[in-house]
């Protein structure tokens, strides 16, 4: 495996249920990011973890929750979600955050449907 | 005003012709700007990046900044079909962690 993975690549869950996204990322990066990306909208930054610790939280609603047990893996948790919901969670790594010229590095997204 | 601003078009252009993308930009202390290029139902890939004023070339794609001006654009020599995408501007603000901020994104359509 090579880059940024993301599993599961599709997932179709009810508002009931509970279920995880997993990224990992091969590069040796220390940052890594949570994005939402809604049908004919922007990127939206979710979170971002540097080094394991949360740096940014945009204002997430709590049925999101993330986590970072290591520089190299990166979880979102989801339960009781809404239709709204639905759209491509993109994973994302870089580097770091000190220098301000780090590349970020995008997994393949997963495509999430909420009933 | 918001943060980083792009025309979500889309923008045609003829297989062969320039196309040129703009981006514009609110927080004076920007450092590091990014073009990814994104294809319907993928994950953006990075183009290029520009730190400093002036062009940086790559191939058939020319960034140009101008930090005066707060803008930065894409210019994309002998366009060919395939590189028809949206196109996502990124900016990475100053000040504690660097932290990048996307524009909406232009949708570029190159037909032959």
């Amino acid at each position: 495996e090579t880059g940024v993975t993301q599993t599961p690549r599709h997932l179709v869950m009810g508002m009931t249920n509970k279920k995880s996204l997993k990224c990992e990322q091969h590069l040796g990066h220390n940052a890594m990011y949570w994005y939402k990306q809604s049908a004919k909208k922007p990127l939206e930054l979710m979170f971002v973890y540097s080094l394991e610790e949360r740096v940014e939280n945009n204002s997430v609603p709590s049925r999101f929750s993330p986590e970072c047990p290591n520089s190299s893996h990166l979880f979102l948790h989801l339960h009781t979600l809404q239709p709204e919901d639905s759209a491509l969670y993109l994973c994302a790594s870089s580097q770091g955050l000190a220098g301000g010229r780090d590349t970020q590095y995008f997994g393949p997204g997963t495509r999430l449907t909420v009933l | 005003q918001k943060e980083v601003e792009q025309n979500s078009g889309p923008l045609s252009v003829p297989e062969g012709a320039i196309a040129s993308l703009n981006c514009t930009y609110s927080d004076r202390g920007s450092q590091s700007f990014f073009w990814y290029r994104q294809y319907s139902g993928k994950s953006p890939e990075l183009i290029m990046f520009i730190y400093s004023n002036g062009d940086k070339e790559d191939g058939r794609f020319t960034a140009q900044l101008n930090k005066a001006s707060q803008y930065v654009s894409l210019l994309i020599r002998d366009s060919q079909p395939s590189d028809s995408a949206t196109y996502l501007c990124a900016v990475n603000k100053a000040g504690g962690s660097y932290i990048p901020t996307f524009g909406r994104g232009t949708s570029l359509i190159v037909h032959p």
